[in-house]
């Protein structure tokens, strides 16, 4: 069974600038979540996506957006980078819209430090 | 609104000594209650959960939880602790009332093992 794994490990941007983050989600699962883990914190809710479309968000500005692809794999979008993005995004797939939708399997995450 | 309040930011304990990590939660209805753990720099990993039925919850690598209505609490708990439980300990609840896959994360505890 393939965890979920995501890419770039790490990277370097500068405010202002745009980045793309990209999660394999786990065999058989059909449900992404993407997470923000800033230093020292829990993660936050950023979006899940369901069916290639985005079906709930947590309190991030539109410049965060997302997409899932009919294997389900997923990409973060980040726009006009800001010092504050500066975190672990991690990636969590599950399966279906129910209770199952909520036990998440997490990958690495990615490491984004802007500058 | 739902939150998760972990007392405890560092906890220090004596390989082999027994481990109780502390959680309490806010939810407008009955919660799915879930214990993550993160190694330094890895994603998380389930521990446990509870969606309903017994209130003592056993999970994985020896841990335990007892979700404790009237208390809103969800206490981690370990008989015997090894050095290889050092790591970040999450709590978080989500449950119907939120978007699928949506967890609210507490801001964790850190757990160190010392000889």
């Amino acid at each position: 069974e393939t965890g979920v794994t995501q890419s770039p490990t790490h990277l370097i941007k500068t405010r202002g600038q745009q980045v793309t983050l990209r999660c394999s989600s786990q065999s058989g699962h059909n449900t992404v979540s993407w997470y923000q883990q800033a230093l020292g914190q829990g993660p936050q809710f950023i979006f899940q996506y369901y069916r290639e479309e985005e079906n709930g968000r947590g309190n991030f500005p539109p410049r965060f957006s997302g997409l899932q692809f009919p294997n389900y794999s997923s990409e973060l979008n980040v726009n006009a980078l800001e010092l504050d993005d500066s975190a672990l995004y991690l990636c969590a797939s599950s399966l279906g819209q129910n209770s199952g939708a909520n036990v998440l399997t997490f990958g690495a995450g990615s490491r984004l430090t802007v500058l | 609104a739902q939150s998760v309040t972990q007392p405890d930011i560092h906890i220090t304990v004596s390989e082999g000594a027994s481990l109780e990590l502390r959680c309490n939660y806010s939810y407008g209805a009955t919660p799915y209650l879930f214990w993550y753990v993160q190694s330094p720099g890895q994603g998380l990993q389930l521990l446990l959960k509870y969606f309903s039925g017994d209130t003592l919850v056993q999970g994985i690598k020896g841990f335990e939880a007892e979700f404790k209505r009237s208390q809103s609490s969800f206490n981690l708990r370990k008989p015997s602790v090894h050095w290889s439980d050092a790591a970040e300990y999450f709590c978080a609840v989500g449950g119907p009332t939120d978007s699928w896959g949506k967890l609210q994360f507490g801001a964790g505890t850190q757990v160190v093992v010392t000889p």
